[in-house]
């Protein structure tokens, strides 16, 4: 079975740009969650999407945004883009989204604001 | 304020002993743990994780412990070996929620 998958890999913005990321759950996972991961700050939860609904959102600006589409893949959106929002993207599904399942998580994507 | 906490940012054992890496927790409706590891360069990867009902759980060389009344867990691995080098996170959900709380991880070195 395929696992988490994001693409791109490496992304490198300017301020105030914005940046689409991607993530495809592994198959028959239907709760998607988003993290960002910053040196010193371990990994911060953005939201989570499950049957294509935000269902639970962190303490992150509206600048932060994500969907899920029918086939679960996801994506995130972060528009005017600061210096500091350059991170590590992770991605992880799971298979119903309770809080007893364990997460699966993708290699993630490296963002670099300039 | 963060709801789950990794004093320890590092730790170095030599290849053979004991790591003991801990995470505290502050938030009561937290009832499942779980430890992830995670190489640079790519994503977390489930160790093993501990529901509140039990007080001990155990995977080959890696074993949980929860001090509930303490509000506290801790990961051993024994014996420890040099591919265990490596950031841990402890990570923490309640029932009927599906986001993780992570702790910021300690990073561990096994040297030979």
């Amino acid at each position: 079975k395929a696992g988490v998958t994001q693409t791109p890999r490496y992304l490198i913005k300017t301020r105030g740009q914005q940046v689409t990321l991607s993530c495809s759950p592994i198959s028959g996972h239907r709760s998607v969650s988003w993290y960002q991961q910053t040196p010193g700050q371990g990994l911060q939860f953005l939201f989570e999407y499950f049957s294509e609904t935000q269902r639970n959102k962190g303490n992150f600006p509206g600048r932060f945004s994500g969907r899920q589409f029918s086939n679960s893949r996801s994506e995130m959106n972060v528009s005017t883009l600061e210096l500091g929002d350059s991170a590590l993207y992770l991605c992880a599904s799971s298979l119903v989204g309770t809080g007893s399942g364990e997460q699966f998580f993708g290699p993630g994507t490296r963002l670099t604001v300039l | 304020d963060q709801q789950v906490k990794q004093n320890s940012p590092s730790l170095s054992v030599q290849e053979g002993r004991i790591s003991i890496l801990n995470c505290d927790y502050t938030n009561s409706m937290f009832d499942y743990f779980l430890w992830y590891k995670k190489y640079p360069a790519e994503g977390p990867t489930f160790l093993i994780s501990i529901s509140s009902i039990k007080d001990k759980n155990e995977d080959g060389r890696f074993t949980v412990f929860l001090n509930k009344s303490a509000k506290h867990l801790s990961l051993h691995i024994v014996p420890s070996q040099p591919g265990d080098s490596a950031v841990y996170f402890c990570a923490a959900s309640a029932s009927g929620y599906s986001t993780l709380t992570f702790g910021k991880g300690t990073m561990l070195l096994v040297s030979p």
